[in-house]
Protein backbone atom coordinates (compact mmCIF):
# COMPACT_ATOMS: atom_id res chain seq x y z
CA UNK A 1 0.00 0.00 0.00
CA UNK A 2 0.99 3.69 -0.92
CA UNK A 3 2.71 5.79 1.71
CA UNK A 4 3.57 9.48 1.30
CA UNK A 5 5.84 11.14 3.48
CA UNK A 6 6.47 14.79 3.98
CA UNK A 7 9.72 16.17 5.84
CA UNK A 8 9.68 18.36 7.97
CA UNK A 9 5.97 18.61 9.30
CA UNK A 10 6.78 22.39 9.95
CA UNK A 11 8.74 24.68 8.98
CA UNK A 12 9.15 28.35 9.77
CA UNK A 13 11.47 31.22 8.22
CA UNK A 14 11.79 34.81 7.41
CA UNK A 15 10.40 36.52 4.32
CA UNK A 16 12.73 36.22 1.16
CA UNK A 17 14.50 32.97 1.78
CA UNK A 18 14.45 30.28 -0.58
CA UNK A 19 12.98 27.14 0.55
CA UNK A 20 12.57 23.37 -0.36
CA UNK A 21 9.84 20.92 0.71
CA UNK A 22 10.14 17.35 0.70
CA UNK A 23 7.72 14.65 0.11
CA UNK A 24 8.77 10.50 -0.59
CA UNK A 25 6.70 7.60 -1.18
CA UNK A 26 7.12 4.25 -0.93
CA UNK A 27 5.64 2.47 -4.32
CA UNK A 28 7.55 4.04 -7.22
CA UNK A 29 5.01 2.66 -9.64
CA UNK A 30 3.00 5.92 -9.77
CA UNK A 31 0.64 7.74 -12.34
CA UNK A 32 1.31 11.43 -10.78
CA UNK A 33 2.05 13.35 -8.24
CA UNK A 34 0.53 16.61 -7.08
CA UNK A 35 1.12 19.80 -4.79
CA UNK A 36 -1.61 21.48 -3.68
CA UNK A 37 -1.63 24.15 -0.87
CA UNK A 38 -4.19 24.37 2.37
CA UNK A 39 -4.99 27.70 3.69
CA UNK A 40 -6.11 27.03 7.54
CA UNK A 41 -9.79 25.45 7.72
CA UNK A 42 -9.79 25.54 3.82
CA UNK A 43 -9.81 23.79 0.67
CA UNK A 44 -7.14 22.30 -1.14
CA UNK A 45 -5.76 24.66 -4.22
CA UNK A 46 -3.75 22.73 -6.40
CA UNK A 47 -0.29 24.08 -7.13
CA UNK A 48 1.23 21.72 -9.68
CA UNK A 49 1.06 18.83 -10.79
CA UNK A 50 3.65 15.88 -12.18
CA UNK A 51 3.56 13.21 -14.52
CA UNK A 52 5.61 9.48 -14.24
CA UNK A 53 7.54 10.45 -16.74
CA UNK A 54 8.37 14.22 -16.24
CA UNK A 55 11.37 15.53 -14.18
CA UNK A 56 9.80 18.98 -12.75
CA UNK A 57 7.51 21.54 -13.23
CA UNK A 58 7.14 25.53 -12.87
CA UNK A 59 4.58 27.36 -11.80
CA UNK A 60 5.75 31.46 -11.18
CA UNK A 61 8.10 31.30 -7.96
CA UNK A 62 6.92 27.65 -7.14
CA UNK A 63 9.23 24.36 -8.71
CA UNK A 64 8.61 21.06 -7.86
CA UNK A 65 10.72 18.09 -8.92
CA UNK A 66 10.17 14.43 -9.45
CA UNK A 67 12.49 11.53 -8.93
CA UNK A 68 10.34 8.79 -9.46
CA UNK A 69 13.07 5.79 -9.17
CA UNK A 70 14.01 7.01 -5.68
CA UNK A 71 10.18 7.83 -4.71
CA UNK A 72 11.19 11.60 -3.68
CA UNK A 73 9.52 14.72 -5.04
CA UNK A 74 10.76 18.34 -3.60
CA UNK A 75 8.70 21.78 -3.86
CA UNK A 76 10.98 24.55 -4.30
CA UNK A 77 9.59 28.00 -3.06
CA UNK A 78 11.50 30.93 -4.46
CA UNK A 79 11.68 34.29 -2.44
CA UNK A 80 9.32 33.08 0.22
CA UNK A 81 5.93 36.10 1.28
CA UNK A 82 3.97 36.04 3.97
CA UNK A 83 1.60 35.19 1.77
CA UNK A 84 2.97 31.76 1.39
CA UNK A 85 2.09 30.65 5.08
CA UNK A 86 0.22 27.84 4.71
CA UNK A 87 -0.02 23.86 4.85
CA UNK A 88 1.65 22.08 1.67
CA UNK A 89 0.37 18.37 0.85
CA UNK A 90 1.56 16.31 -1.24
CA UNK A 91 -0.44 13.53 -2.99
CA UNK A 92 0.34 10.71 -5.79
CA UNK A 93 -1.60 8.78 -7.41
CA UNK A 94 -1.43 5.12 -8.35
CA UNK A 95 -2.34 4.07 -11.75
CA UNK A 96 -4.66 3.79 -13.72
CA UNK A 97 -4.62 6.98 -12.21
CA UNK A 98 -8.48 7.99 -11.19
CA UNK A 99 -9.10 5.83 -8.27
CA UNK A 100 -7.11 6.70 -5.39
CA UNK A 101 -4.70 10.17 -3.88
CA UNK A 102 -2.43 8.82 -1.41
CA UNK A 103 -1.83 12.03 0.70
CA UNK A 104 1.17 12.83 2.99
CA UNK A 105 0.50 14.81 6.30
CA UNK A 106 1.98 18.02 5.18
CA UNK A 107 4.15 20.34 5.81
CA UNK A 108 3.15 23.85 8.16
CA UNK A 109 5.11 26.70 6.16
CA UNK A 110 5.16 29.66 8.40
CA UNK A 111 7.12 32.96 6.51
CA UNK A 112 7.53 35.97 8.38
CA UNK A 113 7.91 39.29 7.34
CA UNK B 1 -15.59 29.59 -13.03
CA UNK B 2 -14.72 25.89 -12.91
CA UNK B 3 -15.02 24.23 -9.29
CA UNK B 4 -16.57 21.79 -7.00
CA UNK B 5 -19.17 22.74 -4.55
CA UNK B 6 -20.50 21.63 -1.49
CA UNK B 7 -22.85 22.18 1.04
CA UNK B 8 -23.21 23.02 3.91
CA UNK B 9 -20.03 24.98 4.60
CA UNK B 10 -20.79 23.89 8.61
CA UNK B 11 -23.23 21.47 9.94
CA UNK B 12 -23.72 20.38 13.39
CA UNK B 13 -26.30 17.61 13.93
CA UNK B 14 -26.74 14.90 16.92
CA UNK B 15 -26.08 11.22 16.67
CA UNK B 16 -28.59 9.11 14.50
CA UNK B 17 -30.06 11.86 12.46
CA UNK B 18 -29.34 10.86 8.51
CA UNK B 19 -27.63 13.39 6.90
CA UNK B 20 -26.39 14.52 2.90
CA UNK B 21 -23.86 16.49 1.74
CA UNK B 22 -23.71 17.41 -1.72
CA UNK B 23 -21.18 18.15 -3.99
CA UNK B 24 -21.68 19.55 -7.65
CA UNK B 25 -18.89 19.94 -10.32
CA UNK B 26 -19.37 22.35 -13.57
CA UNK B 27 -16.61 20.80 -15.50
CA UNK B 28 -17.86 17.60 -16.54
CA UNK B 29 -15.45 15.63 -14.83
CA UNK B 30 -15.74 11.85 -15.09
CA UNK B 31 -14.28 10.95 -11.73
CA UNK B 32 -15.61 13.02 -8.16
CA UNK B 33 -14.20 11.99 -4.93
CA UNK B 34 -14.49 12.11 -1.50
CA UNK B 35 -12.19 12.61 1.18
CA UNK B 36 -12.27 13.28 4.98
CA UNK B 37 -9.50 14.52 7.01
CA UNK B 38 -8.69 14.56 10.74
CA UNK B 39 -5.87 16.07 12.71
CA UNK B 40 -2.61 13.53 12.91
CA UNK B 41 -4.52 11.23 10.35
CA UNK B 42 -4.50 13.56 7.10
CA UNK B 43 -6.91 12.73 4.49
CA UNK B 44 -7.89 9.35 3.55
CA UNK B 45 -10.58 8.75 0.56
CA UNK B 46 -13.82 7.70 1.65
CA UNK B 47 -15.44 7.24 -1.70
CA UNK B 48 -14.61 7.53 -5.64
CA UNK B 49 -16.74 7.28 -8.56
CA UNK B 50 -15.80 6.91 -11.79
CA UNK B 51 -19.08 7.64 -13.51
CA UNK B 52 -22.67 7.96 -13.13
CA UNK B 53 -23.78 4.75 -11.76
CA UNK B 54 -20.62 3.45 -10.79
CA UNK B 55 -18.64 3.71 -7.16
CA UNK B 56 -16.03 2.18 -5.14
CA UNK B 57 -15.09 2.17 -1.84
CA UNK B 58 -11.73 4.25 -0.96
CA UNK B 59 -10.10 3.45 2.66
CA UNK B 60 -12.86 4.17 4.89
CA UNK B 61 -16.00 3.91 3.62
CA UNK B 62 -17.97 2.16 6.70
CA UNK B 63 -20.41 4.19 7.93
CA UNK B 64 -21.10 6.09 4.71
CA UNK B 65 -23.03 5.81 0.97
CA UNK B 66 -22.59 7.58 -1.89
CA UNK B 67 -24.61 7.94 -5.64
CA UNK B 68 -24.00 8.87 -8.74
CA UNK B 69 -26.95 9.24 -10.57
CA UNK B 70 -25.94 12.74 -12.18
CA UNK B 71 -22.79 13.04 -13.87
CA UNK B 72 -22.26 16.67 -12.24
CA UNK B 73 -23.85 15.37 -8.56
CA UNK B 74 -22.12 13.12 -6.26
CA UNK B 75 -23.51 13.16 -2.73
CA UNK B 76 -22.01 11.71 0.64
CA UNK B 77 -25.00 10.25 2.76
CA UNK B 78 -24.48 9.48 6.52
CA UNK B 79 -27.49 7.21 7.48
CA UNK B 80 -26.95 7.02 11.13
CA UNK B 81 -24.00 10.04 11.78
CA UNK B 82 -21.80 8.95 15.42
CA UNK B 83 -19.44 11.68 16.85
CA UNK B 84 -16.21 9.84 15.18
CA UNK B 85 -17.34 10.98 11.85
CA UNK B 86 -17.36 14.35 13.10
CA UNK B 87 -14.30 15.69 10.67
CA UNK B 88 -14.00 18.15 7.40
CA UNK B 89 -15.03 16.50 4.38
CA UNK B 90 -13.50 17.79 0.74
CA UNK B 91 -14.97 16.38 -2.61
CA UNK B 92 -12.91 16.45 -5.87
CA UNK B 93 -13.47 15.70 -9.15
CA UNK B 94 -11.18 14.97 -12.15
CA UNK B 95 -10.95 14.03 -16.00
CA UNK B 96 -8.41 12.26 -18.16
CA UNK B 97 -8.23 15.53 -20.16
CA UNK B 98 -6.95 17.04 -17.08
CA UNK B 99 -4.30 13.91 -17.16
CA UNK B 100 -6.35 13.34 -13.47
CA UNK B 101 -5.35 16.85 -11.91
CA UNK B 102 -8.23 16.92 -8.61
CA UNK B 103 -10.03 19.36 -8.12
CA UNK B 104 -11.33 20.72 -4.62
CA UNK B 105 -14.23 21.86 -3.12
CA UNK B 106 -13.99 24.16 0.32
CA UNK B 107 -14.92 21.31 2.23
CA UNK B 108 -17.49 20.71 4.54
CA UNK B 109 -16.93 20.54 8.77
CA UNK B 110 -19.62 18.00 9.99
CA UNK B 111 -19.49 18.02 14.06
CA UNK B 112 -21.74 15.04 15.55
CA UNK B 113 -22.94 14.81 19.05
Amino acid sequence: KQEVTQIPAALSVPEGENLVLNCSFTDSAIYNLQWFRQDPGKGLTSLLLIQSSQREQTSGRLNASLDKSSGRSTLYIAASQPGDSATYLCAVSDPPGYSTLTFGKGTMLLVSP
Amino acid sequence: EAQVTQNPRYLITVTGKKLTVTCSQNMNHEYMSWYRQDPGLGLRQIYYSMNVEVTDKGDVPEGYKVSRKEKRNFPLILESPSPNQTSLYFCASSALETRFSYTFGSGTRLTVV
